[in-house]
């Protein structure tokens, strides 16, 4: 079964400071990935895909991932943290490309910007 | 990006109450789906809402319980019913639009609470 792991539920940065969350996946074959913001009391918002396109892939908010298929991983970076950026975010994965199946998520990290 | 409204937004239900959620997209979709966020929990997965035939369930999740309905290409509903405290939880409809299978968006969210 595929699924996907956020190491870190909690990580916490200073403002100005790199974001560094990480995702890892299980997988056989090239997936799908996802990264999506929730900010509180609000729905879930895309930040970037990877979709066997580059596996550098830039997304909103000057956050960017890169697929590691050696390392089964999409880590999600930001140079410069903001305080607007704390929220949580959770990676997932999908294995068809027709988008015929749901998402895999993993379990979320919550990002903590300390001033 | 597909623009997706629910209704309601949140309510606060009593145990033993069913309660039907409403998904509208503002444009057609080729698959629709519902999630369900438990507080402070990742997203799971509830089924996938097929136009003009029975959803397909995931594990753990049974019509009875969940029953969802998809008349169109922009429509769907979730019902929750006979509802427990444990059913609190947010319910989120997430879409793949036509012609971007490679991508998924969700949502606000419905805010469930059952006393």
């Amino acid at each position: 079964a595929q699924s996907v792991t956020q190491l870190g539920s909690h990580v916490s940065v200073s403002e100005g400071a790199l974001v560094l969350l990480r995702c890892n996946y299980s997988s056989s074959v090239p997936p799908y990935l996802f990264w999506y913001v929730q900010y509180p009391n609000q729905g879930l918002q895309l930040l970037l895909k990877y979709t066997s396109a580059a596996t550098l892939v830039k997304g909103i908010n000057g956050f960017e991932a890169e697929f590691k298929k050696s390392e089964t991983s999409f880590h999600l970076t930001k140079p410069s943290a903001h305080m607007s950026d704390a929220a949580e975010y959770f990676c997932a994965v999908r294995y068809s490309g027709g988008g015929a199946d749901g998402l895999t998520f993993g379990k979320g990290t919550h990002l903590i910007i300390q001033p | 990006s597909a623009v997706i409204s629910q209704k309601p937004s949140r309510d606060i239900c009593q145990r033993g109450t069913s309660l039907t959620i409403q998904c509208q997209v503002d444009s057609q979709v080729t698959m629709m789906f519902w999630y369900r966020q438990q507080p402070g929990q990742s997203l799971t997965l509830i089924a996938t809402a097929n136009q003009g035939s029975e959803a397909t369930y995931e594990s753990g999740f049974v019509i009875d319980k969940f029953p969802i309905s998809r008349p169109n290409l922009t429509f769907s509903t979730l019902t929750v019913s006979n509802m427990s405290p444990e059913d609190s939880s947010i319910y989120l409809c997430s879409v793949v639009p036509s012609g971007r299978t490679d991508t998924q968006y969700f949502g606000p969210g419905t805010r469930l609470t059952v006393l």
